[in-house]
């Protein structure tokens, strides 16, 4: 079936550090890769996806390259901000499972000023 | 646009009590619909998922039970609440291709 392995945190930077979150996946087929954020207290967002391999996901300067060969979807921040503070969830859809999306357990990321 | 509501957000309940919590999506038809919990600290776990009206797939036996009763509406319930039902319920709904999910802003449940 399939899985989603993520690196485990807390992961703590200072603020304008550079930021990745590792991410690797097992999945048949061709699966979709997201990310998702969750700040304190609320529910996920989709922060960015990628549909294929070799697609580049963007969104508010996070950055995450779909890479077949090494089965992974890193996420990356040139400069993080204390904003940014939250836990971070990898997830697939499609391969095996097009009814539900395998998250990983979650990256908690705490920046500090 | 998309919308997807969860109310209450916050419940305190006693062991043994019912529960109904409810989840409705607007701007969409016929959404595929899901509860998840998530418990202090821990990951997300699928409850329940939905392709259609009355039709409901559980993920892990518990005593929580989902129903549709209309299109864009979901609801999870229990009969008698358990210590371990505490934590965090999400409700999302799914678009087509490729599959991605918009999550509510959950309910924080504390069963005392």
């Amino acid at each position: 079936g399939n899985s989603v392995t993520q690196m485990e945190g807390p992961v703590t930077l200072s603020e304008e550090a550079f930021l990745t979150i590792n991410c690797t996946y097992t999945a048949t087929g061709y699966p979709s890769l997201f990310w998702y954020v969750q700040y304190p207290g609320e529910g996920l967002q989709l922060l960015l996806k990628a549909t294929k391999a070799d697609d580049k996901g963007s969104n508010k300067g996070f950055e995450a390259t779909y890479r077949k060969e090494t089965t992974s979807f890193h996420l990356e921040k040139g400069s993080v901000q204390v904003s940014d503070s939250a836990v971070y969830f990898c997830a697939l859809s499609g391969g095996s499972g097009y009814s539900t999306l395998t998250f990983g357990k979650g990256t908690m990321l705490l920046v500090s000023p | 646009s998309q919308t997807i509501h969860q109310w209450p957000a916050t419940l305190v309940q006693p062991v043994g009590s019912p529960l109904s919590l409810e989840c409705t999506v607007e701007g969409t038809s016929n959404p595929n619909l899901y509860w998840y919990r998530q418990a202090a600290g821990r990951g997300l776990q699928l409850l329940f998922y939905s392709v259609g009206i009355g039709q409901i797939s559980s993920e892990v036996p518990q005593n929580l039970s989902a129903s549709r009763p209309q299109d864009r509406q979901f609801i999870l319930s229990s009969k008698k609440l358990l210590l371990s039902d505490s934590g965090f319920y999400l409700c999302a709904w799914r678009r087509d291709r490729p599959y991605e999910q918009y999550f509510g802003p959950g309910t924080r449940l504390t069963v005392t």
